[in-house]
């Protein structure tokens, strides 16, 4: 089955613990993004991977940081998670960019910060 | 700066009512234009999308939505809701770059 999927689904912290989530997509997409969702603002991006080792800052990059090694892998790391990341973050994968194709999405990992 | 823009952020309706989602869009050049809708506690999928041709696109689950380009518009539409329709609805827009927009969302809640 095609799907995006993430892990931990649920997570909580302590401010300053480093964390990762874990993206991995089975479709030999190109295109990988990350997505934090917050009640009234919608989905902004905070990276984007164009291709293996080729990423870029979305709209809201500040405190994360992000890795293609493999095409299929696009992990989001917080080095020192703070309160304001508390969230819930979505990956997704399409093959070759939004622009022109639909983007698949993860099921999303809720992240609370303390 | 490129914006989309949601105007309905509660939608309260009886089943079989029917139902439209404002989307309005501000992007130069040409825009690729996306609902996607987020069951309670799913990941967003796909409802549909226009990149060109015929400016009424259709969808999953009885959904549809017409691209007005003098209005900058791209509502969601249909005639008759039913209760599994409960959602939050996104409207995205994408234009040239690798950054899509997506608006604040619509939450629609349908009464039985």
């Amino acid at each position: 089955e095609a799907q995006v999927t993430q892990n931990p689904r649920y997570l909580i912290t302590v401010t300053g613990k480093k964390l990762t989530v874990t993206c991995s997509q089975n479709m030999n997409h190109e295109y990988m993004s990350w997505y934090r969702q917050d009640p009234g603002l919608g989905l902004r991006q905070i990276y984007y991977s164009m291709n293996v080792e080729v990423t870029d800052k979305g709209d809201v990059p500040e405190g994360y940081k992000v890795s293609r090694k493999e095409k299929r892998n696009f992990p989001l790391i917080l080095e020192s998670p703070s309160p304001n990341q508390t969230s819930l973050y979505f990956c997704a994968s399409s093959l070759t960019g939004p622009s022109t194709d639909t983007q698949y999405f993860g099921p999303g990992t809720r992240l609370t910060v303390l | 700066a490129q914006s989309v823009s949601q105007h309905n952020h509660h939608v309260i309706l009886s089943e079989a009512a029917s139902l439209e989602l404002g989307c309005n869009y501000s992007y130069g050049g040409t825009v690729n234009l996306f609902w996607y809708v987020q069951y309670p506690g799913q990941h967003l999928q796909l409802l549909l999308k226009y990149f060109s041709g015929d400016p009424l696109v259709k969808g999953i689950k009885g959904f549809e939505a017409e691209f007005i380009k003098s209005k900058f518009s791209f509502n969601l539409r249909k005639p008759s809701v039913q209760w599994s329709d409960t959602a939050e609805y996104f409207c995205a827009a994408s234009g040239g770059s690798y950054i899509p927009t997506f608006g604040r969302g619509t939450s629609l809640i349908v009464h039985p």
